[in-house]
């Protein structure tokens, strides 16, 4: 069964410093990756997608096929990236399979 | 366009009672789904449609019924409540073909007593 695994429940960072929020995944195949992410009293919506190859809101998630691994970056947080972040595979024609997901808090 | 709706936004139940949650989008999409989300857990796919009159079981399907007669309508129901389906609920649309975002409703939370 095909899996994806955000490993930290929580994170927090200050203002200013580097982000990189994990996601590992199980696929038998050539996998399709996403990042979701929740703001406070908003919808979950598309942040990026790998094949893609963009820079959302100054986050990059590169797909690493050796270490099965998606992990979104940013080089400066900001405090309005503070959200609940979910990584997804793609499963099938249209069905994705959500990480437990990162809450990540920028602190001032 | 309003995208995905869904109503109530909230509910409390008692164990035993039956329900609906309503899902409608006005995007013409082929593809809903329902998933609950619960702390720890992410987000769990419940049932999901890829068009009128076709539907299938997702990863946590049991104590939850489905049917999709209209491409804009994809209603969830709760047989029989119990408490361990006290969640946050979500329907998504997305189009099909070579899009594979999903768009989300801002979700229901359901207590079950």
């Amino acid at each position: 069964a095909q899996r994806v695994t955000q490993p930290e429940k929580l994170l927090s960072v200050f203002k200013g410093a580097p982000v990189e929020l994990k996601c590992n995944y199980s696929y038998s195949g050539s996998p399709e990756l996403f990042w979701y992410v929740q703001y406070s009293r908003q919808r979950l919506q598309l942040l990026l997608r790998h094949i893609s190859r963009e820079s959302i809101k100054g986050f990059t998630a590169d797909l690493n096929k050796g270490e099965t691994s998606f992990h979104l970056k940013k080089p400066f947080a900001q405090e309005e990236d503070s959200a609940m972040y979910y990584c997804a595979l793609r499963e099938g024609a249209q069905k994705l399979v959500f990480g437990q997901g990162t809450r990540l808090t920028i602190n001032p | 366009n309003a995208g995905v709706t869904q109503t109530p936004k909230f509910q409390v139940l008692k164990t035993g009672q039956s329900m609906t949650l309503q899902c409608a989008q006005d995007m013409n999409h082929e593809y809903m789904s329902w998933y609950r989300q619960d702390p720890g857990m992410g987000l769990r796919l419940i049932h999901y449609s890829v068009g009128a009159g076709i539907t299938d079981q997702g990863e946590v399907p049991n104590g939850y019924n489905v049917s999709r007669s209209t491409t804009e309508d994809f209603p969830l129901r709760l047989l029989s409540a119990a408490p361990s389906q006290t969640s946050v609920y979500f329907c998504a649309s997305s189009s099909g073909g070579g899009s594979y975002e999903q768009y989300f409703g801002p979700g229901t939370r359901l207590t079950v007593t």
